[in-house]
């Protein structure tokens, strides 16, 4: 069974707009950990933002938000105020139970566009 | 710090050769591991390691092998390339620290086996 599910192939935002991309998880452990990468064209994976199991705030790191919805196993990025740049392949993905490494379970990711 | 590094970025290979794929990093990392990237489906782990001297399969370990002899490298043997193999292999290293964490990939070596 797919753990990490990512539904948009592809998203359209234009600049300075905000966007929601979207992520299902499905674990029967209690604590784990939720990511979120950013692959550009030039293929590195850029790590954005964290979110753990136990957090009750959603996780910020500057113009990304991860809304966390824990009852609906969801764990949606928000990119506020998209620039030119944002325009990349994203990646949502899960780190299962405690295991001492850090196992991380991938999405089949979103490609991002931002238009001028 | 160069974080992770990978060598070669791109390399190819004929069906049945065998070569290693180099990973380090400097950030002093107890984690490290290997995923594969395929087209349409995410990463997904090869091997990985939680030490020096202590490695263990992933998710799509066959035709791989792997071993730590130092806390700084991580090396990606591919025993006999198949075309199967083609894909972009990404090096990473992590740590957990205060319950939070994250994974620091490489740059990544992209391998074609003809």
């Amino acid at each position: 069974a797919q753990k990490i599910t990512q539904t948009q192939p592809g998203m359209f935002v234009q600049e300075k707009e905000a966007v929601t991309l979207d992520c299902t998880y499905d674990t029967s452990d209690q604590s784990y950990g939720l990511f979120w990468y950013k692959q550009p064209s030039s293929g590195e994976m850029i790590f954005l933002i964290y979110q753990g199991s136990y957090d009750e705030q959603n996780a910020t790191e500057g113009r990304y938000s991860l809304n966390f919805q824990k009852a609906r196993k969801s764990a949606n990025l928000v990119i506020s105020a998209s620039q030119l740049g944002d325009s990349a392949m994203y990646f949502c993905a899960m780190r299962e139970a405690n295991t001492g490494f850090q196992k991380l379970v991938f999405g089949t990711g979103t490609r991002l566009l931002v238009s001028p | 710090n160069a974080g992770v590094t990978q060598t070669p970025k791109f390399q190819v290979l004929k069906t049945g050769q065998s070569m290693t794929l180099q990973c380090a990093q400097d950030m002093n990392h107890e984690y490290m591991s290997w995923y594969r990237q395929d087209p349409g489906m995410g990463l997904r782990l090869i091997h990985y390691s939680v030490g020096a001297g202590i490695t263990d399969q992933g998710e799509v370990p066959n035709g791989y092998n792997v071993s730590r002899s130092t806390t700084e490298d991580f090396p990606l043997r591919l025993l006999s390339a198949a075309p199967s193999q083609t894909s972009v292999y990404f090096c990473a290293s992590s740590y957990e620290f205060a319950g939070e964490e994250t994974q620091y990939f490489g740059p990544g070596t992209r391998l074609l086996v003809l």
